[in-house]
């Protein structure tokens, strides 16, 4: 299996400033993946964090609000730019990992979000 | 892109009885389905799921389908028990390392 931890777990925030969110995974995985969960919804890919290179966003996402960084391969981080309400979420990030019986995607704890 | 949709988004059950939750996709080169679980605060956490060389497959109580010319796939949970509820996801992939797409979720609460 794939543990992966998030700092911070949580936090508060003033509309227009920047908060980087952290994930580390216990090994080297080549992709990373953050995700965005709004209260009671569904998760959504915000982009795949590539090793290497630039990261791919999904459609609604871009880079100068989510700016993501890879410098190796068990660790990447998240900003989230010029806060607004909107973006209280919790965010979460995954990674391929072996499981008991299969080969999955691991989440970590998230990070909890509230923007005021 | 691949889109996830999921039905029924709430389901009450008693317990004892079964409860299935399905799922359809869009992109047909899609070959990995996972379910995940989600309770309250927590992470999601995988609980089965399927590959497209694969039909059916089950793991105690759960078992998951798998119709790729449909395009659909489905959770079933038999003798569901009150430590079964909470929110289901199905998702889809290209592979296990690649990016996954959720569907909406459903809601699953079991009635004593």
């Amino acid at each position: 299996s794939a543990v992966i931890s998030q700092k911070p777990s949580r936090d508060i925030c003033q509309r227009g400033t920047s908060l980087t969110i952290q994930c580390q995974v216990d090994s080297q995985v080549t992709m990373m993946f953050w995700y965005r969960q709004q209260p009671g919804q569904s998760l959504t890919l915000i982009a795949t964090a590539n090793q290497g290179s630039e990261a791919t966003y999904e459609s609604g996402f871009v880079i100068d609000k989510f700016p993501i960084s890879r410098p190796n391969l068990t660790f990447s981080t998240l900003t989230v730019s010029n806060m607004s309400p909107e973006d209280s979420s919790i965010y979460l990030c995954s990674a391929p990992g072996s499981g008991r019986s299969t080969d999955t995607q691991y989440f970590g704890p998230g990070t909890r979000l509230t923007v005021l | 892109g691949e889109n996830v949709e999921q039905h029924p988004s709430t389901l009450s059950v008693q317990e004892g009885d079964s409860a299935v939750i399905k799922c359809t996709y869009s992109d047909s080169a899609s070959n990995y389905f996972p379910w995940y679980k989600q309770e309250l605060g927590k992470r999601p956490q995988l609980i089965i799921d399927i590959r497209s060389n694969v039909g059916e497959k089950k793991d105690q109580r759960i078992a998951v389908t798998l119709n790729k010319t449909a395009k659909h796939f489905s959770l079933h949970i038999t003798e569901t028990q009150p430590e079964d509820s909470a929110v289901y996801f199905c998702a889809a992939a290209y592979s296990s390392a690649s990016k996954i797409i959720f569907g909406s979720g459903t809601r699953l609460s079991i009635r004593p």
